[in-house]
């Protein structure tokens, strides 16, 4: 059964970092691009970022581009999301999910989220 | 980017009814396109992916359609379960982007 276990949300104040993980098991993590998706209270799904199985190619949407770096540890079976700079905005449920062997496969597996909240 | 329009954003139904969502992409995506159906405080579940494929273990019921930049879901016959809220989203370029949702409650 695969599984998806998201840490390292949390309490942070504006312009602090967290950084978020994700471990993966049930599957051979080193065949799957990944991504993190978040939604905000009450609003929709918006794709933060993927990455590839080697971690050679990283794709994030422009909101968070320099200031969000996606890697993965295929050792560790692992995924994170480290957060710069954060901003109320930022605010919002995270999501890892596992892709398949191509960029353009969806998101057939996720985890249950970590909350990051961004406030004073 | 590539803009997703989802209508309705909110559908009333009975159970046994047949609804059908649509996802406007606002420029050509192929057929990269997947749905996805949200309960309240879970995550997504993927239901169809390139555009009309269903994932393993989702009922039946549920179907989809469309190529280019005209897509739906059709849920044939509503059970009490399938009360939740759908995404659509497409896969073909970065950055990848979701509709807004269509919230599907019980009349």
């Amino acid at each position: 059964e695969v599984q998806l276990v998201e840490s390292g949300g949390g309490l942070v104040q504006p312009g602090g970092s967290l950084r978020l993980s994700c471990g993966a098991s049930g599957f051979i993590f080193k065949t799957y691009w990944m991504s993190w998706v978040r939604q905000a209270p009450g609003k929709g799904l918006e794709w933060v970022a993927n990455i590839k199985q080697d971690g050679s190619e990283k794709y994030y949407v422009d909101s968070v581009k320099g200031r969000f770096t996606i890697s993965r540890d295929n050792a560790q079976d692992s995924l994170y999301l480290q957060m710069n700079s954060l901003r109320a905005e930022d605010t919002a449920m995270y999501f890892c999910a596992r892709n398949g062997i191509s960029r353009q496969w969806p998101n057939s597996d996720w985890g249950r989220g970590t909350l990051v909240t961004v406030s004073s | 980017d590539i803009q997703l329009t989802q209508s309705p954003s909110f559908l009333s139904a009975s159970v046994g009814d047949r609804v059908t969502i649509t996802c406007r992409a606002s420029q050509d995506i192929s057929f990269y396109l997947a749905w996805y159906q949200q309960k309240l405080g879970k995550a997504p579940k993927l239901l169809i992916y390139s555009a009309s494929t269903l994932q393993s273990g989702v009922p039946s019921r549920f179907s989809g359609s469309g190529s280019g930049t005209e897509f739906s879901l059709t849920i044939s016959s509503l059970q009490p379960e399938d009360f939740a809220t759908y995404f659509c989203q497409q896969l073909n370029n970065y950055p990848l982007t979701f509709g807004g949702g269509t919230k599907l409650e019980i009349k």
